[in-house]
């Protein structure tokens, strides 16, 4: 079954610092990568959807992926205290009918 | 703006009851899904029905059932709750295409005393 991993497990950010969250993921021929955010109490918000390699961009979210390597990273451009949040990075693949396999999240502080 | 629906918003109840959650999209999508978050914030997959029909049944104890009137319902029925079942909720909704988003409703919080 995927297996879905997030580092780091917390990080801190200035406000206006680049944050960098990382994600690794088991299964090769999965097709699908999705970066949400989720703040306490609330449901999930999707950022930014990827599904080959390269770069994919969303105002100031940006996903790098690279399938040979079982990696999808997230950069976060110019971080607001607003940006505090647990970040989940989500894998998934068509031949499993899009079913989203999660890491366990990076919470993310972004101070002022 | 919410378009997919899930009541209640908490629900706290006794070990050996049963529980019901309803979750309802307005976005005319044929797939849903059932997800557990844990205390860690760790989210499972749990079913997942494309126009009506359970076409996703992971690895869950019987006393969990879907139930799905037509493909813009999906409720959860928990049999005799157990304190292990305290977790969030969460149902999303999306077309199958390879490139479709999955939206998400805000959960329903379950304690079990």
């Amino acid at each position: 079954q995927q297996k879905v991993q997030q580092s780091p497990e917390s990080l801190t950010v200035s406000e206006g610092a680049m944050a960098s969250l990382n994600c690794t993921f088991s299964d090769g021929t999965s097709n699908n990568f999705r970066w949400y955010r989720q703040h306490s109490a609330k449901g999930l918000e999707v950022l930014v959807s990827i599904f080959s390699d390269g770069e994919k961009e969303e105002g100031r979210f940006t996903a790098h992926l690279n399938r040979a390597n079982l990696h999808v990273s997230l950069h976060i451009r110019e971080p607001q205290p607003s940006d505090s949040a647990v970040y989940l990075c989500a894998v998934s693949s068509m031949s499993n009918y899009n079913v989203l396999y999660f890491g366990s999240g990076t919470k993310l502080t972004v101070e002022p | 703006e919410t378009a997919v629906f899930q009541t209640p918003n908490y629900h706290v109840t006794q070990v050996g009851n049963e529980v019901s959650f309803n979750c309802k999209q307005t976005l005319g999508h044929d797939t849903m899904y059932w997800y557990k978050q844990d205390s860690k914030k760790l989210l499972k997959i749990m079913f997942s029905y494309n126009n009506k029909q359970l076409i996703v049944n992971e690895t869950v104890p019987r006393r969990f059932s879907p139930q799905s009137s037509d493909k813009a319902h999906l409720n959860l029925r928990i049999k005799s709750v157990e304190p292990e079942d305290s977790a969030v909720y969460l149902c999303a909704s999306s077309p199958l295409g390879v490139q479709d988003t999955q939206y998400f409703g805000p959960g329903t919080r379950l304690l079990v005393l």
